[in-house]
């Protein structure tokens, strides 16, 4: 299996800034890369797919970038309601495998 | 806008069969561009793919969980379906559908999800 490995596990971040998060892949993946949002007791929501594509309906201030192992999703301008859960996952091989998450929260 | 909606028991004995549904609507479950999967999410932790399935039958399971896993896909109630037999405490879940696009496969469109607890 495709090994997933985000870092950080969780950040701390004020209203405005811009956050980074990496994802690494623990073999080359492509491009093969999506990333989803997830708040509290809701599903999973798709921001990223194909390393860089933007989600019909996300707003701008996410963007996705990388190929082969490492990847990054950033977000330029940190919202209050983005405030929430971050996983990457590969789609290079089955079987599909996520990141364990990074937990953005308010600082 | 597709919707998804998983439905089924919320608790499930050890050693007994989890079985979870998931209707379609607002969208067909019968187009060659998508599979249909499932996803879970222990209780605080990430999520973990467990299937996915076309609507002709074309199907693909995570290995550490083939052995217990079936998914099938009714398209005349437009639904798609999972079991999972032999639950342990350790299948304790949300447990998530969603629809897959192809190549690239992402999932794009998520049910709310259903906590399934195993438990005596």
């Amino acid at each position: 299996d495709i090994q997933m490995t985000q870092s950080p596990s969780s950040l701390s971040a004020s209203v405005g800034d811009r956050v980074t998060i990496t994802c690494r892949a623990s073999q080359n993946i492509n491009s093969f890369l999506n990333w989803y949002q997830q708040k509290p007791g809701k599903a999973p929501n798709l921001l990223i797919y194909a390393a860089s594509s933007l989600q019909s309906g996300v707003p701008s201030r996410f963007s996705g970038s990388g190929s082969g192992t490492d990847f990054t999703l950033t977000i330029s301008s940190l919202q209050p309601e983005d405030f929430a859960t971050y996983y990457c996952q590969q789609s290079y091989n089955t079987p599909w495998t996520f990141g364990q998450g990074t937990k953005v929260d308010i600082k | 806008q597709l919707q998804l909606q998983e439905s089924g028991p919320g608790l499930v004995k050890p050693s007994e069969t989890l079985s979870l549904t998931c209707t379609v609507s607002s969208g067909s479950i019968s187009s060659s561009s998508y599979y249909w999967g499932w996803i879970r999410q222990p209780p605080g932790k990430g999520l973990e793919w467990i299937g996915s399935m076309s609507y002709s039958g074309n199907t693909y399971y995570n290995p550490s969980l083939k052995s217990r896993v079936t998914i099938s896909v009714d398209t005349s109630k437009h639904l798609f379906a999972l079991k999972l037999n032999s639950v342990t405490a350790a299948d304790t879940a949300v447990y998530f559908c969603a629809r897959q696009t192809a190549i690239p496969a992402y999932f794009d469109y998520w049910g709310q999800g259903a906590l399934v607890t195993v438990s005596s």
